[in-house]
């Protein structure tokens, strides 16, 4: 299973662009990225999926550089609702377990 | 998207007692279930993978005596905890996966709250 790593924690303002990166370096050829978003005492909620280039959907951005060992959820003008972990995966068909890292806590500031 | 229910959201149980915890999937068929377990300020943790019709895969560490999972249908996963202590309190959350195209997408419970008294 391909490790990730994310920053710990970010800090932004209301209505401000969110990005948070998180690199795979062992990411394997049938792996894709997979973004949750958990809120306390909640079960994580999926945002986004990608294997590469770019997805996006309502909520989000996933950004995939061409050599796919790192992507870059976006999350445009975020909200104080917004404040949460983020938690970015790597998973393949062969390899469905999801091992969580730590996450990135988003604190969205007024 | 998916939606995986969870009973009960919390439960106060004394030490020594056992309960039960119940995964659903509501709109989608299942074949392979999670179930993690998050401590306080911790990421989630993968206990085991349940799979419909057989056994369960326990991730090292997880005694497989004392979290007994089954999974009888393809819509219900069961996470019994036998014999709680206080050190068993924590919060328990299970996972569905489902087909999208070639991909599949994993769906989680809201979780539940176990405390042992």
């Amino acid at each position: 299973l391909a490790k990730t790593t994310q920053p710990i924690s970010m800090d932004s303002y209301e209505g401000q662009e969110v990005n948070i990166t998180c690199s795979h370096n062992n990411i394997a050829t049938n792996d894709y990225i997979t973004w949750y978003q958990q809120f306390p005492s909640q079960g994580p909620r999926f945002i986004i999926q990608g294997y590469k280039t770019k997805v996006t959907n309502e909520v989000a951005s996933l950004f995939i550089p061409a050599d796919r060992k790192s992507s870059t959820l976006s999350l445009p003008r975020v909200s104080l609702s917004d404040t949460a972990v983020y938690y970015c995966l790597v998973s393949g068909a062969g390899s469905y377990q999801l091992t969580f890292g730590k996450g990135t806590k988003l604190s969205v500031i007024p | 998207g998916a939606v995986v229910s969870q009973h009960p959201s919390w439960v106060i149980c004394k030490s020594g007692t056992s309960v039960k915890i119940e995964c659903r999937s509501l709109d989608f068929q299942a074949t392979t279930m999670f179930w993690y377990r998050q401590f306080p300020k911790q990421s989630l943790m993968l206990m085991a993978t349940s799979n419909e019709g057989s056994k369960a895969t326990y991730e090292q560490g997880v005694e497989k005596d004392k979290f007994l999972i089954n999974h009888a249908s393809l819509t219900l996963s069961t996470l019994t905890v036998t014999s709680a202590h206080p050190e068993d309190s924590s919060f328990y959350i299970c996972s569905a996966r489902s087909l999208k195209g070639l991909i599949y997408e994993q769906y989680f419970g809201p979780g539940t709250r176990l405390t042992v008294t």
